[in-house]
């Protein structure tokens, strides 16, 4: 199964502030089927960007994904206070499905 | 706009079978071609697939779970369900159902999610 590393671990910075998330796969991710989702505590991940790089619906245009092949990031190009999260990347070019341990995103 | 809910016993002993129902409201589980799927997270850590259901029946397994495994769904009453057999304590975790939409030829990536049920595993 395709492994997803996601770095860094923990990622402090300020609302305002430019915010770079990565994930690694351990081989490449096909047709970069590659997705991101936002976790707030005590609630249910949500979908965020798939495709590698298309915003799912509802999500603002401050979110941005990118990558392909073995590559991917998230940008958030302004952090809102709402932002402050945890990011988690999977891969569905693959089977089974396999998502990465997660960036934690914390207010400086 | 479709909702998820899951629901089952928040307790299960080692050995015995974990079973859990997410009801999908708002909208037909036969309907525009989702998988329907159950993903769990343990503490502290990402997401893990555990397999899902078309509405046709068809199902994909996580291999590493297939053999303790079995996904079902009714479709007169909308809900579809899971059933894990001989637990131990690592099948601890919270259990999702989610919503998926099939890539071309790839899984699927998950647009509607459950809000979550923690299921314990302990004697």
């Amino acid at each position: 199964e395709i492994v997803l590393a996601q770095s860094p671990g923990t990622l402090s910075l300020s609302p305002g502030e430019r915010a770079t998330l990565s994930c690694r796969a351990s081989e490449s991710v096909s047709a970069s089927y590659l997705a991101w989702y936002q976790q707030k505590p005590g609630q249910a991940p949500r979908l965020l960007v798939y495709d590698s790089s298309t915003r799912a619906a509802g999500i603002p245009d401050r979110f941005s994904g990118s990558g392909s092949g073995t590559d991917y990031a998230l940008t958030i190009s302004r952090l809102e206070p709402e932002d402050f999260a945890v990011y988690y990347c999977q891969q569905y070019g693959d089977s089974p499905d396999t998502f990465g341990q997660g960036t934690k995103l914390e207010i400086k | 706009q479709a909702q998820l809910l899951e629901s089952g016993p928040g307790l299960v002993k080692p050995s015995q079978t974990l079973s859990l129902i997410c009801t999908v409201s708002g909208g037909s589980i036969s309907g525009a071609g989702y998988y329907w799927t159950w993903i769990r997270q343990h503490p502290g850590k990402g997401p893990e697939w555990i397999g899902y259901i078309f509405s046709s029946g068809s199902v994909y397994y996580n291999p590493s779970l297939q053999s303790r495994l079995s996904i079902s769904v009714d479709t007169s009453k909308n809900n579809f369900s899971l059933k894990l057999s001989s637990v131990t304590v690592a099948d601890t975790a919270v259990y999702y159902c989610a919503r998926g939409r099939k890539s071309y030829f790839g899984g699927c990536r998950y647009d509607m999610w459950g809000q979550g049920t923690l299921v314990t595993v302990s004697s």
